[in-house]
Parts: structure tokens; C-alpha cells; sequence
């Protein structure tokens, strides 16, 4: 099955710094997929990314995959508190999805 | 508006019960998804169904058992096979083909005593 790792594991930042959050995978990736999710509540999908090299932008929230597709970066600036949540990482193998173990964001006003 | 609902947001029962979770979805999606999410672990594929009347397990299927009699429908249900059933059941759901995201319902969490 495909093998998601995130880091960190949680981050705790004061409002207004940035953030980068990683997700390597163990095999070539062919769909990326963030989520952020709140406490105790489903998941928010934040964005898709295929090709190598491509980097997209929402708000103040932007995704990277490498050239090698196995490695997706998640970069946040200026973050606020509404950022505050567990970001996921996943990767869809056959008709399959698989999850990192996501990343637990706090930021302090 | 579109989307999926999971019942109850809170479920509580005894150990040895077997205990029903519903998601439904109004979104015309063909795959369906039920994932447990535990401290710690992420969430782990329970079950799928990519079409009505089938379904395939995931990676921790054992103690659990669905149906898909309707496209809108994919209940799960956790037998008292099922060692730890106490967790977080989140229920997904996404068109076929192509690279289309999951969405996701609300999630129910279940707590068994």
C-alpha cells in the first residue's frame, strides 16, 4: 500500500509567522491531495496537485510537488489563527485512497 | 446543497453490540469510503465500493461489514468482532476515473463501554 509520512507530526507557531508542513511518499505519486481537517470533523480537501514541479495557490496557502512526485510541501504565510487544524496529506493508489498521519497546526494569537 | 451526511455525530453503545453508521450522500458519486481515524494514526481505509451492490475491504476490514443497495447509501456496520471499535468513523465519497478528491461527511464517533 502506499506509505504517506508527514512532518512534523504538530506545529505551534505565533500568528503571523510561516509554516511549511512535508509529505514524502514511499512511491511515485500520480494525484496529491491536501486536507485540513478541525477537530472533530471531517475533512476539508485544500488542493490537487499531478505534475512534477507544480505549485498551486489558495489564499495564503500554497502546495508544491517536486519534480520527482514524491514529496509535496504545504506552505502557509502569515498564518492566523483560523489555520489552526490537522493537515493531511494523501495519495490515491488504484481506486484506493491513503492518508499520512497528519500534521497538528496550533497558532497563537 | 450537495453533500454527506453521517448519523449520528455521537454514538454510544455496550461491548458486545453490534452497532449501525449511516452516510448518505446526495452528490450522484459512483465510489464511496469508510475510514476509521485514530490518535496518532491517521485514517485507515475500513472499506470502498465503487458501485452499487459491490464493495471491497480496506486494510483493517476485520470486524466490520457493509452494503451498497443504493448509490446514496453506504452504511458500516461494527460487529463485536471488532476488538477497539471506540474511534472515529469518517465516511467519504468521489466520482470514478480520472483523479477526482474524496469528500468527506462530518464523521460519527463511537464509543464503546
Amino acid at each position: 500500500s502506499q506509505e504517506l509520512e508527514q512532518s512534523p507530526q504538530s506545529l505551534i507557531v505565533q500568528e503571523g509567522k510561516n509554516l511549511t508542513i512535508n509529505c514524502t511518499s514511499s512511491k511515485t505519486l500520480y494525484g496529491l491531495y491536501w486536507y485540513k481537517q478541525k477537530y472533530g470533523e471531517g475533512l476539508i480537501f485544500l488542493m490537487m496537485l499531478q505534475k512534477g514541479g507544480e505549485e498551486k495557490s489558495h489564499e495564503k496557502i500554497t502546495a508544491k510537488l517536486d519534480e520527482k512526485k514524491q514529496q509535496s510541501s504545504l506552505h502557509i504565510t502569515a498564518s492566523q489563527p483560523s489555520h489552526a487544524g490537522i493537515y493531511l496529506c494523501g495519495a490515491a493508489t488504484g481506486n484506493q485512497f491513503y492518508f499520512g498521519t497528519g500534521t497538528s497546526l496550533t497558532v497563537i494569537p | 446543497d450537495g453533500g454527506i451526511t453521517q448519523s449520528p455525530k455521537y454514538l454510544f453503545r455496550k461491548e458486545g453490540q453490534n452497532v449501525t453508521l449511516s452516510c448518505e450522500q446526495n452528490l450522484n458519486h459512483d465510489a464511496m469510503y469508510w475510514y476509521r481515524q485514530d490518535p496518532g494514526q491517521g485514517l485507515r481505509l475500513i472499506y470502498y465500493s465503487q458501485i452499487v451492490n459491490d464493495f471491497q475491504k480496506g486494510d483493517i476490514a476485520e470486524g466490520y461489514s457493509v452494503s451498497r443497495e443504493k448509490k446514496e447509501s453506504f452504511p458500516l456496520t461494527v460487529t463485536s468482532a471488532q476488538k477497539n471499535p471506540t474511534a472515529f468513523y469518517l465516511c467519504a465519497s468521489s466520482t470514478t476515473g480520472g483523479s477526482s478528491p474524496l469528500h468527506f461527511g462530518n464523521g460519527t464517533r463511537l464509543t464503546v463501554t
